[in-house]
């Protein structure tokens, strides 16, 4: 089954421990990119990933960090969480020609 | 800069009742549109889309017409079901380019029985 795979479904942390929210897909698509959702600010692009070792920032990268080793993998990484990253977190991917986007079930971060 | 404006939600209606979620958005060129549906606890699926003027897209019982001359693409759907209670995110993709999407912020719909 065609799908992303995001993990873990939830997760609830203490500030400042580093942690790694992990994302694979199996369509051999080339874009990846992550999102966060909150309340009243619908989806809001955090990194995104052209192609194996092309990374780019979106709109909210402060905090965040990505690595795109390999094609199916794209890893989002918070080196020192902090309270306003608790959010509702998305990965994606799409094929070339933007025939719309595949997302992972999502992953539920706290930090307290 | 390009943008996607959708309807404040929540809409609640009732069961069996006509549907219209507003889009409308800001973009140069002929962008393609999308809708996506958000299920609760569930990631963003895609429901339909539009790549030129005048297209409609359709899937599951809802529709939505690209309108160049207004700029807009709103869905409908006839007879809503409880079951189509989920937050419903539009969006466009830009002329020229191959994947980024610009989002709206979401309607949240809920469907009374």
């Amino acid at each position: 089954e065609a799908q992303v795979t995001q993990n873990p479904r939830y997760l609830i942390t203490v500030t400042g421990k580093k942690l790694t929210v992990t994302c694979s897909q199996n369509m051999n698509h080339e874009y990846m990119s992550w999102y966060r959702q909150d309340p009243g600010l619908g989806l809001r692009q955090i990194y995104y990933s052209m192609n194996v070792e092309v990374t780019d920032k979106g709109d909210v990268p402060e905090g965040y960090k990505v690595s795109r080793k390999e094609k199916r993998n794209f890893p989002l990484i918070l080196e020192s969480p902090s309270p306003n990253q608790t959010s509702l977190y998305f990965c994606a991917s799409s094929q070339q020609g933007g025939y719309g986007y595949t997302f992972g079930s999502g992953t539920r971060l706290t930090v307290v | 800069g390009d943008s996607v404006t959708q309807m404040e939600g929540p809409v609640t209606l009732s069961e069996e009742a006509f549907l219209t979620i507003n889009c409308t958005y800001t973009a140069t060129g002929y962008p393609s549109l999308f809708w996506y549906v958000q299920y609760p606890g569930e990631g963003l699926q895609l429901l339909l889309k539009a790549t030129k003027a005048d297209d409609k897209g359709s899937n599951k019982g809802f529709e939505a017409t690209y309108r160049k001359e207004t700029t807009s693409f709103h869905l409908e759907k006839g007879s809503v079901q409880v079951s189509d209670s989920a937050v419903y995110f539009c969006a466009l993709r830009r002329a020229g380019s191959n994947y980024q999407l610009i989002w709206g912020a979401g309607t949240k719909l809920i469907i009374k029985p």
